[in-house]
């Protein structure tokens, strides 16, 4: 079972804050870590899928950064919103093996509520 | 169109009870998924479908049964439910069951009595 932790749980900001949250990941047999966000009551919907180490990804004012040597992603909100409250998960599949693409594994996730 | 519809949006069901959540999408992908995710907790993978051929079953138990008629709708036909399957049953969809972005419908809600 892949172990896919996310921190912290949970993160307040005012508006106007910069803020970034932690996702963290077994290096060996990397393959893929996935981004997403999901607010409430609608659907998880996709940020990132990052493979590279290295590799940054941009959206608007949300980021993200990749290092598969150490096992960890770094999202980056600039300037956060109030719509930019939800529920941020990092997803991995367990392996590189061709029976594992698909199989994510979600981390716990971290609530982040932006107030006005 | 980006959507990925479930039906329903809330389903309550008793245990002797036969159900089915259905799931569409019209972007052409070619593998969809059923996810489990009870509250406070992330999404489980249940099962995948490559090409309407199921292709991981994670250890479900078999009075949940998926099917694929077709590559654009995904259902799971349930059976003989326990009050612990209650929960939201996500699907969703990506082009290929490889490394890309996956869509996600809304949910249907499930509450087993």
């Amino acid at each position: 079972i892949l172990n896919v932790e996310q921190s912290p749980q949970s993160l307040h900001v005012q508006e106007g804050d910069s803020t970034n949250f932690t996702c963290s990941f077994p290096s060996s047999n990397f393959y893929a870590l996935h981004w997403y966000r999901w607010e409430t009551a609608k659907s998880p919907e996709a940020l990132f899928v990052m493979t590279l180490n290295g590799d940054e990804k941009k959206k608007g004012r949300i980021s993200a950064t990749l290092n598969t040597k150490e096992g960890y992603s770094y999202l980056y909100i600039k300037g956060s919103q109030p719509e930019d409250s939800a529920t941020y998960l990092c997803a991995a599949p367990p392996n590189a093996g061709g029976t594992s693409y698909g199989k994510l594994t979600f981390g716990q996730g971290t609530i982040l509520t932006v107030h006005p | 169109d980006t959507e990925v519809t479930q039906t329903p949006k809330h389903l309550v069901m008793g245990m002797t009870n036969k159900k089915s959540l259905k799931c569409e999408q019209h972007m052409g992908h070619r593998a969809m998924y059923w996810y489990k995710q009870k509250a406070k907790k992330p999404p489980e993978l249940m099962f995948v479908y490559s090409y309407e051929k199921l292709s991981i079953n994670e250890s479900v138990p078999s009075r949940f049964s998926p099917e694929c008629p077709n590559s654009s709708l995904l259902n799971l036909h349930l059976h003989a439910l326990q009050p612990e399957d209650s929960a939201l049953y996500l699907c969703a969809s990506s082009l290929r069951q490889t490394n890309t972005e996956a869509f996600f419908g809304q949910g249907t809600r499930l509450t087993v009595v």
